[in-house]
């Protein structure tokens, strides 16, 4: 979905070094969440944000942090990169929809791996 | 908390044979129930959504789901699949706004030619 873009598309890096991925979106939600795919094991949540002021650990928040800089801007870093964090990771968007339901919109995901 | 079961993890099938992708759930409260496609080298999609209402949910690309309450499940069917359907789908589980979906573990549709 263009309306969430993620940066870099694609990133090999080495064990050890910081690694910022960024995620911008233009459909005006409140809400943004990072996820990382791994074969076999399906989409993880490693964290999310209801709003600008509100971040909230996911399933596997270990090792990584994010910032909200913005309505629009959700990024995750890796402080110290190791190999069993090569992944693909999927920044996605919601909003609250009358009822309780929220449906979330993807980004086209970013191949990180780490040497 | 609610959870996903994805029962199969490969589904392959003949072009023009029909499919369903099975889903349960678990919760003990109402739910939201979502399928979502990823083609390859692609981000995640929505197929269909059921949110409340007919139990029946159309979808895009000729996909529906069922919502069965009793049977705590959400399969995902096509009566005649295309080569293109070709991906892996995804069944998701929301309760109240107050937390985000729960992702199955993926089913890998093949359509063999």
């Amino acid at each position: 979905d263009a309306d969430v873009t993620q940066t870099p598309r694609n990133r090999i890096t080495k064990t050890g070094k910081r690694i910022m991925l960024e995620c911008s979106q233009t459909k005006g939600h409140d809400r943004m969440y990072w996820y990382r795919q791994d074969p076999g094991l399906g989409l993880r949540l490693i964290y999310y944000s209801f709003d600008v002021k509100d971040i909230n650990k996911g399933e596997i928040s270990d090792g990584y942090s994010v910032s909200r800089q913005a309505q629009a801007k959700f990024s995750l870093s890796l402080e110290s990169a190791i190999p069993n964090q090569t992944a693909l990771y999927f920044c996605a968007t919601s909003e609250l929809l009358a009822g309780g339901a929220d449906t979330q919109y993807f980004g086209p995901g970013t191949r990180l791996t780490v040497l | 908390a609610q959870s996903v079961t994805q029962l199969d993890s490969q589904v392959p099938v003949f072009e023009e044979a029909p499919v369903e992708l099975r889903c349960n759930y678990s919760s003990s409260v109402s739910v939201y129930l979502f399928w979502y496609v990823q083609y390859p080298n692609q981000g995640l999609q929505l197929l269909l959504k059921y949110l409340s209402g007919s139990t029946l949910v159309k979808g895009i690309n000729g996909f529906e789901a069922e919502f069965n309450k009793s049977q705590t499940s959400f399969h995902l069917r096509k009566p005649s699949v295309h080569i293109s359907d070709t991906a892996e789908y995804f069944c998701a589980v929301g309760l109240s706004g107050n937390t985000p979906l729960v992702f199955g573990k993926g089913t890998r549709l093949s359509v063999i030619a």
